[in-house]
C-alpha cells in the first residue's frame, strides 16, 4: 500500500531555535495525519493531528501544518527544549479504517 | 492516567523457544494494534483486532506468529519458534471506539525488547 516518507532522517537544532520537520504522504484518500514522539526506550506518543478539512493546527509548542496540493506537511515546533529531542513520526489514515501508515521517522538532536 | 501495559519489557530467548507478549490496551478501547520496530524496517503493522475480531494479520509471518484477544482486556502475540531475526521491539497500541470524542488516534504501550539469540 502507499505509505509516508519524510524528507530528512536527522535534524540538529539549537536549544531556543525554531525546529521543522517535514512529512511527505502519497495516498490522497488519506483524510488524518498525526505526529508521534518517540523517546529512547519508550512507545510513540501523541503530539499533534490535523484533518484534512484544516491546513494549521496549533498545540503548545507545537504547529502542523497541511498542504494537501502537495501531500506535504509539517510539524514546528517553538524555542526547542532538550527534552524535545527524540525520533519524530507523522503517520496518515483513512478515517473508519484505523490503520496508521507510518514514516520512517527524523530524528531531531537538540544541542544545548 | 490510563495507559496500555505490555509485558514482558525485555525478554531474551534462544532459537527455537516459544516467546509470548501480552498487551493490556486502556479500558473501553476496541481496536487494538500489534507492531514490530527494527532498525531498518522501522515501525512494521503486524495484526490488528477490532471487538477482538482480527481485522488484518497480513503483516504477520502466518507460519510462527500468532495473535489473538482471549478478552477484550488482554491481547497476545506469540512467535513459535523464535529465529534471531524475531529480534525486535514488538509495541501494542489500541484505539478508542471511532468518534468517541479526542483524537483518534493510537495509544501506544512501552514495548517488548525482544532478543533471540
Amino acid at each position: 500500500g502507499e505509505s509516508v516518507g519524510l524528507h530528512l532522517p536527522t535534524l540538529s537544532v539549537q536549544e531556543g531555535d525554531n525546529s521543522i520537520i517535514n512529512c511527505a504522504y502519497s495516498n490522497s484518500a488519506s483524510d488524518y495525519f498525526i505526529w508521534y514522539k518517540q523517546e529512547s526506550g519508550k512507545g510513540p506518543q501523541f503530539i499533534i493531528d490535523i484533518r484534512s478539512n484544516m491546513d494549521k493546527r496549533q498545540g503548545q509548542r507545537v504547529t502542523v501544518l497541511l498542504n494537501k496540493t502537495v501531500k506535504h506537511l509539517s510539524l514546528q515546533i517553538a524555542a526547542t527544549q532538550p527534552g524535545d529531542s527524540a525520533v519524530y513520526f507523522c503517520a496518515d489514515i483513512q478515517t473508519g479504517a484505523n490503520n496508521l501508515f507510518f514514516g520512517t521517522g527524523t530524528r531531531l538532536t537538540v544541542i544545548p | 492516567d490510563a495507559r496500555v501495559t505490555q509485558t514482558p519489557r525485555h525478554k531474551v530467548t534462544e532459537m527455537g523457544q516459544e516467546v509470548t507478549m501480552r498487551c493490556q490496551p486502556i479500558l473501553g478501547h476496541n481496536t487494538v494494534f500489534w507492531y514490530r520496530q527494527t532498525m531498518m524496517q522501522g515501525l512494521e503493522l503486524l495484526a490488528y483486532f477490532r471487538n477482538r475480531a482480527p481485522l488484518d494479520d497480513s503483516g504477520m509471518p502466518k507460519d510462527r506468529f500468532s495473535a489473538e484477544m482471549p478478552d477484550a482486556t488482554l491481547a497476545t502475540l506469540k512467535i513459535q519458534p523464535s529465529e534471531p531475526r524475531d529480534s525486535a521491539v514488538y509495541f501494542c497500541a489500541s484505539v478508542p471506539p471511532l468518534y468517541s470524542g479526542g483524537p483518534d488516534t493510537q495509544y501506544f504501550g512501552p514495548g517488548t525488547r525482544l532478543t533471540v539469540l
